[in-house]
């Protein structure tokens, strides 16, 4: 059971490129986020996902997209590379099982660098 | 609007001694409160989480959380704090009727031997 996986650990871009961050999960939670941590701005969400082919827009969305296409993974894509991105981004999963009382599980996290 | 505020950016307690990271909210109707903990380079790992019931929350690694309606706070403690106690905590608070949580900035506990 690895819990939630996330792809690449560590990315330099250059102003302009585009990547995709990908996050999976072997729990099969229904919920996934994806967050930007900032220093002395903690974390901040960027989407979610509620299930499979639904999205949806958190506190900071702009600039990114994202998919998800199977249950178990949930897709982060910089269509334009801006330095404001450089960011550490975490991906997490959630179950509903129960309501709304449940922890998030965190991945390990991407470090990425737009020069 | 809901928040959350951790009034200190970092913590410092020799070990041994007794720890309290300090964290209020602000959220309509009932507060569902976590606290979460970062070591250097890792993702973040849940520590322990206020629903309801019995206002002292007991979690992982001896921790434990002191839930106070009347102060809107839910500060982490630990009667005896461990060098390897030293990492970012943060505290948050799931916004109302969604699955979603507003964290805290972080507080950097340090242990010191």
């Amino acid at each position: 059971n690895a819990g939630v996986t996330q792809t690449p650990k560590f990315r330099v871009l250059k102003t302009g490129q585009s990547m995709t961050l990908l996050c999976a999960q072997d729990m099969n939670h229904e919920y996934m986020y994806w967050y930007r941590q900032d220093p002395g701005m903690g974390l901040r969400l960027i989407h979610y996902s509620v299930g499979e082919g639904t999205t949806a827009k958190g506190e900071v969305p702009d600039g990114y997209n994202v998919s998800r296409l199977k249950k178990q993974n949930f897709l982060l894509g910089l269509e334009s590379a801006a330095p404001s991105q450089t960011s550490v981004y975490f991906c997490a999963s959630s179950s509903t099982s129960g309501g709304f009382y449940n922890e998030q599980f965190f991945g390990p996290g991407t470090r990425l660098t737009v020069l | 609007a809901q928040s959350v505020a951790q009034p200190e950016d970092q913590v410092n307690v020799a070990e041994g001694n007794p720890l309290t990271v300090k964290c209020t909210y602000s959220v309509s109707g009932n507060p569902y409160l976590f606290w979460y903990v970062q070591y250097p380079n890792r993702g973040l790992q849940f520590l322990l989480k206020y629903i309801t019931g019995d206002n002292l929350v007991k979690g992982s690694y001896g921790f434990e959380a002191e839930f106070n309606k009347s102060q809107t706070s839910f500060h982490l403690k630990k009667p005896s704090a461990l060098v390897s106690d030293s990492a970012l905590y943060f505290c948050a608070v799931r916004q109302p009727y969604t699955d979603k949580l507003i964290f805290g900035t972080g507080t950097r506990l340090q242990v010191f031997p």
